[in-house]
């Protein structure tokens, strides 16, 4: 079952722009996850945000989680052609992850 | 270096014809995952292998069967793909459940 609602489904931008996506969910948790995966590849661990924990970087990452709101945001600056990819957050809850159903980025050059 | 190995990375295999895919580690992780990933949708978990310990999804068909050997190695065979069991089959593995997942490059299988 999926835990993790994510908006928008679909974000184009231009490169060098910043790409904002969102993750929402149902139940408390220990921890979430944001993931990357490339078309037709795995996905790779991009940061993971205890619920203790408000904010967390990582390069040109930037994570949020707002547990009173069940939300977390991922924040990708100066975007590059590169990071075009589904991007999916996953919530621990009861030691299993439960999986939002993505976010499509495209990097437009 | 590779750290989960999918073999094969692409398998077509017809109707009703069993299936085995393969996935290796090399990070001594104690859980394996296989999941199923259709086209643009999230990866939905077919299983998992805590060591020995075999946990089955309430809603894995019984199609799908898994085996771990050892640590190294987990399987997934598939005893009469339909046509609806074209996906991409991903490995993963973590040090603990709800772990960090690192997966591999997954399986892409047709079933014809």
């Amino acid at each position: 079952s999926q835990q993790g609602e994510e908006d928008p489904q679909a974000l184009s931008i231009q490169e060098g722009e910043n790409a904002t996506m969102n993750c929402s969910y149902k139940t408390s948790i220990n921890n979430l996850q944001w993931y990357r995966q490339n078309s037709g590849r795995g996905l790779v661990h991009l940061i993971l945000i205890r619920s203790n924990e408000r904010e967390k970087h990582s390069g040109r990452l930037r994570v949020t989680l707002d547990t009173s709101k069940k939300s977390s945001s991922l924040l990708i600056t100066a975007s590059r052609a590169a990071d075009t990819a589904s991007y999916f957050c996953a919530t621990d809850s009861n030691y299993q992850l439960i999986w939002g159903a993505g976010t499509k980025l495209i990097i437009k050059p | 270096d590779a750290m989960v190995i999918q073999n094969p990375r692409y398998q077509v295999t017809q109707f009703g014809k069993p299936v085995t895919l393969s996935c290796s580690q090399t990070l001594n992780h104690n859980v394996m995952y296989w999941y199923q990933q259709k086209s643009s949708q999230a990866p939905k978990l077919l299983f998992h292998y805590y060591d020995k310990d075999f946990n089955n999804e309430a809603d894995t068909p019984d199609n799908f069967q898994s085996r771990r050997p050892n640590t190294s190695f987990c399987f997934l065979d598939i005893r009469s793909p339909g046509l609806g069991d074209a996906a991409m089959y991903l490995c993963a593995t973590s040090r603990d459940v709800a772990d960090t997942q690192y997966f591999g490059p997954g399986t892409r299988l047709t079933v014809l």
